[in-house]
């Protein structure tokens, strides 16, 4: 698992509530993601990091920020979660030109 | 930005015979293609890549190949096993930014 961990695995909570995901890794990565996962779309990429406080937007960034204060954490903050933001959402780290997955967050917005 | 179409969705074989899933992509500048294979409840996992610069990549039972003049790569997995059973994406990436992904195929290995 590259030494990726995200939490929490599951959770659920009711729309307009603020919502903080975060990933965690312990080889000293430089570049992190966040994608989300829904059926019929495969994995889509929300943001991404390329170094502590840098940041960049992915494909489907609307309705989400990321910070990067530590090398280590990556989090992905919902502002205030909408239903349509029910999904699963995987962090990864790239080691060269491969990108490797942490196990995921189940996330359900009522 | 790039597109990724993957087919087919769904591919059932009996066990023993080969797959094949297809992919094609629409960004020239992609230089990077690899192949995740994914089971019930967990992250996508690294199976195999091969970057623009080469045509063919083999890893025991499973083989990349990529034609850049048409901008597609496929997957082959020969003597296929039960545990072969999973949903395979394939991706494409140009840049520093993430990969694009292709919608997957959900394998299906008939005893």
């Amino acid at each position: 698992d590259a030494g990726i961990t995200q939490s929490p695995r599951h959770k659920v909570t009711e729309t307009g509530t603020p919502v903080t995901l975060r990933c965690h890794q312990t080889e000293n990565h430089r570049y992190m993601y966040w994608y989300r996962q829904d059926p019929g779309h495969g994995l889509r990429l929300i943001h991404y990091s390329y170094g502590v406080k840098d940041t960049d937007k992915g494909e489907v960034s609307d309705g989400y920020s990321v910070s990067r204060s530590k090398t280590e954490d990556f989090l992905l903050t919902l502002e205030s979660a909408t239903s349509s933001q029910t999904s699963v959402y995987f962090c990864a780290i790239r080691e060269v030109d491969e990108q490797f997955f942490g196990p995921g967050t189940r996330l359900t917005v009522l | 930005g790039e597109n990724v179409e993957q087919h087919p969705s769904t591919l059932s074989v009996q066990e023993g015979d080969s797959a094949v899933i297809k992919c094609t992509y629409s960004d020239s500048a992609s230089n990077y293609f690899p192949w995740y294979k994914q089971e019930l409840g967990k992250g996508p996992q690294l199976i195999i890549d091969i970057r623009s610069n080469v045509g063919e990549k083999k890893d025991q039972r499973i083989a990349v190949t990529l034609n850049k003049t048409a901008k597609h790569f496929s997957l082959h997995i020969t003597e296929t096993q039960p545990e072969d059973s999973a949903v395979y994406f394939c991706a494409a990436r140009g840049g520093a930014d993430g990969l694009t992904f292709g919608k997957g195929t959900h394998l299906i290995i008939q005893p």
